[in-house]
């Protein structure tokens, strides 16, 4: 039980570039989320999915895009890196989609963009 | 516009010593609040929930609860060198997403 994995860990990019950051889950979980955190800014939400088949844009969107492949599966697609996409990227999982469920983070994508 | 506030810190405290760490919020309405830890290069995970007004105490952390004044703590007691990190503050709102709002981490350090 692997809980929620991503790869790749770490990815250098040319402005411009594309790329797509994979995560996947094995907790049986309905939603899963992207999150970008960046020095001081605490983490903001990109896109969510609540449930197989349905994105939802997050705080952060623009910029991105986003595939829930299946139940394990969200993938997060940036088709022209900018320099201000450099961050780290966390994948979640929440237990329940309830008010009293708590995320499970994945090991996080560090991305720069050059 | 939903906001969850943290000091951003350093916050540093002598091994032994009482870590006190606060979060406010902003949306009366929420319901579930969270502590999450961070160590330098790692993802946050979880290590309090607390959902009523009041103490919750798990070990050497107790997590408390005001929603009257909107304001959530988290207080770490005997601090270790090794509790040194990020401390996230979140909140689940109301309104049937259940997306949690994370503030920004207060940075605790705790030397020897």
């Amino acid at each position: 039980n692997a809980g929620v994995t991503q790869t790749p860990k770490f990815q250098v990019l040319k402005t411009g570039q594309s790329m797509t950051l994979q995560c996947a889950q094995d907790m049986n979980h309905n939603s899963m989320y992207w999150y970008r955190q960046d020095p001081g800014m605490g983490l903001r939400l990109i896109y969510y999915s609540a449930s197989e088949g349905t994105t939802d844009k997050g705080e952060v969107p623009n910029g991105y895009n986003v595939s829930r492949l299946n139940k394990r599966e969200f993938s997060l697609r940036l088709e022209s890196a900018a320099p201000s996409q450099t961050s780290v990227y966390f994948c979640a999982s929440p237990s329940s989609r309830s008010s009293t469920d708590t995320q499970y983070f994945g090991p996080g994508t560090r991305l720069t963009v050059l | 516009q939903k906001e969850v506030e943290q000091n951003s810190g350093p916050l540093s405290v002598p091994e032994g010593a009482i870590a006190s760490l606060n979060c406010t919020y902003s949306d009366r309405g929420s319901q579930s609040f969270f502590w999450y830890r961070q160590y330098s290069g790692k993802s946050p995970e979880l290590i309090m929930s607390i959902y009523s007004n009041g103490d919750k105490e798990d070990g050497r952390f107790t997590a408390q609860l005001n929603k009257a004044s909107q304001y959530v703590s988290l207080l770490i007691r005997d601090s270790q060198p090794s509790d040194s990190a990020t401390y996230l503050c979140a909140v689940n709102t109301s309104g049937g997403s259940y997306i949690p709002t994370f503030g920004r981490g207060t940075s605790l350090i705790v030397h020897p």
